[in-house]
């Protein structure tokens, strides 16, 4: 069954960059024919597309967010991050990583359990 | 990219039957047939429900169906039950490999 799971800090201040990682388990994202992405959701409000990469690293970014979002992956730890610059109390949300579904297929079939991050001072 | 057009909230009684509309523009959900949808209960990660407007992923109840006419796509729900109450996201692919989602609906079972 493959498992997803969002990790790093819960607090970022204002400014600064948010840096996530999305461990996948029970596959593996460079022997398969699939997108992983980042969707992010603020408190009380609706979800967010931010971006996904194949593990070749081709990305696709949501243009709003993209001159501060960078999607990379590293295949020898099965893993894809997110790094968010310049950030303010606006990007606070719970994110999650996904899967897309098959051959660039756009929906998310998988998600992980979601991450709060705040950004405060 | 404008967020997908749902109503805040819908509401039925056990046993009947709701429609939740999306509605886009020709350049997302009238240009492409992916659109998905999502089930959310209180703090938890999203469920797909419906993919690519009509497909229902494995384990998902026959009571939901995806349809769309146009601009317009709808997830309709047979045979409301307790566990039905959650927020609806409705999803579009959007051109350039981009994708976008629904403001959201919530459904409640009265």
């Amino acid at each position: 069954q493959l498992q997803l799971q969002e990790s790093g800090p819960g607090l970022v201040k204002p400014s600064e960059t948010l840096s996530l990682t999305c461990t996948v388990s029970g596959g593996s994202i460079g022997s398969s024919n699939y997108y992983w992405g980042w969707i992010r959701q603020p408190p009380g409000k609706g979800l967010e597309w931010i971006g996904t990469i194949y593990y070749s690293g081709t990305t696709h970014y949501n243009p709003s967010l993209k001159s501060r979002v960078t999607i990379s992956v590293d295949t020898s730890k099965n893993q894809f991050s997110l790094n968010l610059n310049s950030v303010t109390a606006a990007d606070t949300a719970v994110y999650y990583c996904a899967r897309r579904g098959p051959s660039g297929s756009p929906y998310f079939d998988y998600w992980g359990q979601g991450t709060l991050v705040t950004v405060s001072s | 990219q404008s967020a997908l057009t749902q109503p805040a909230s819908v509401s039925g009684s056990p046993g009947q039957s709701i429609t939740i509309p999306c509605t886009g523009t020709s350049s997302d959900v009238g240009g492409y047939n992916y659109v998905s949808w999502y089930q959310q209960h209180p703090g938890k990660a999203p469920k797909l429900m419906i993919y690519e407007v009509s497909y229902r992923p494995s384990g998902v109840s026959n009571r939901f169906a995806g349809s769309k006419s146009g601009n317009t796509a709808s997830l309709t729900i047979s045979g409301l039950q307790a566990e039905d109450e959650a927020d609806y996201y409705c999803s579009s692919y959007a051109s350039s490999s981009t994708l976008i989602f629904g403001v959201g609906t919530k459904l409640t079972v009265l």
